[in-house]
């Protein structure tokens, strides 16, 4: 089965830093990859996804990831954080052989210092 | 205002006792999911629904139950033999039509707890 892995699991960066959260999926076909967010008392909410064309994809908040087939990546970064990016930040990925299926990173808790 | 509502938002049951929780969207979409979220593991898979009267077991399906009579309602029954049910859970949905990448939406959650 597809698996997606999260390195990071708590991240500390002061404002103005740059962040890059890893990302990590096991299958190789062709897969969707999505980056989801979940700030502190709310839903989790779509931050950037990628199906094809270019490997660069920009989101909201000034978000964007690089799909990276042949590292099976796909990691998020933003140039400059800001304190309200402390969220838990979670990858996912559609399964093999299966779009309707996902599945989620265990998550990378990032907090932002102001 | 459309969206997903799932509740309560804290529930607190005995041990042996089956408790259901509730999810109901009026986005119109065809696919459901619930997943369960725990610290440090993520989300995992429990059950989702493409279609009306039609669902599949995720990776963690032993130990729940779910019903889709209506395209808006998803209900998740936690059956006492759910080794480990205190979690948060989370109900989720999805448009079919269209595209194979289209997003899911999620709820606020259920925490549930049992005592």
């Amino acid at each position: 089965a597809q698996s997606v892995s999260q390195h990071n699991h708590h991240v500390i960066l002061s404002e103005a830093a740059s962040l890059e959260l890893g990302c990590n999926y096991s299958y190789g076909g062709t897969v969707n990859l999505f980056w989801y967010v979940q700030y502190p008392g709310q839903h989790l909410q779509l931050l950037l996804k990628y199906f094809s064309g270019d490997p660069l994809v920009k989101g909201i908040k000034g978000f964007e990831a690089e799909f990276i087939k042949s590292k099976f990546s796909f990691n998020l970064r933003k140039p400059s954080v800001q304190w309200s990016d402390t969220a838990e930040y979670f990858c996912a990925v559609t399964g093999e052989y299966n779009f309707n299926k996902f599945y989620f990173g265990s998550g990378t808790k990032l907090n932002v210092k102001p | 205002d459309g969206g997903i509502t799932q509740s309560p938002k804290y529930l607190f049951r005995k041990e042996g006792q089956n408790v259901t929780l509730s999810c109901e969207q009026n986005l119109n979409h065809d696919a459901m999911y619930w997943y369960r979220q725990d610290p440090g593991q993520g989300l995992r898979l429990i059950y989702y629904s493409q279609i009306v009267n039609d669902f599949q077991k995720g990776d963690i399906a032993e130990g729940y139950s779910v019903s889709r009579e209506k395209k808006e309602s998803f209900p998740l029954t936690v059956t006492s033999a759910q080794k480990n049910p205190t979690a948060f859970y989370l109900c989720a949905s999805r448009r079919l039509a269209g595209s194979s990448y289209n997003e899911q939406f999620f709820g606020p959650g259920t925490r549930l707890t049992v005592l």
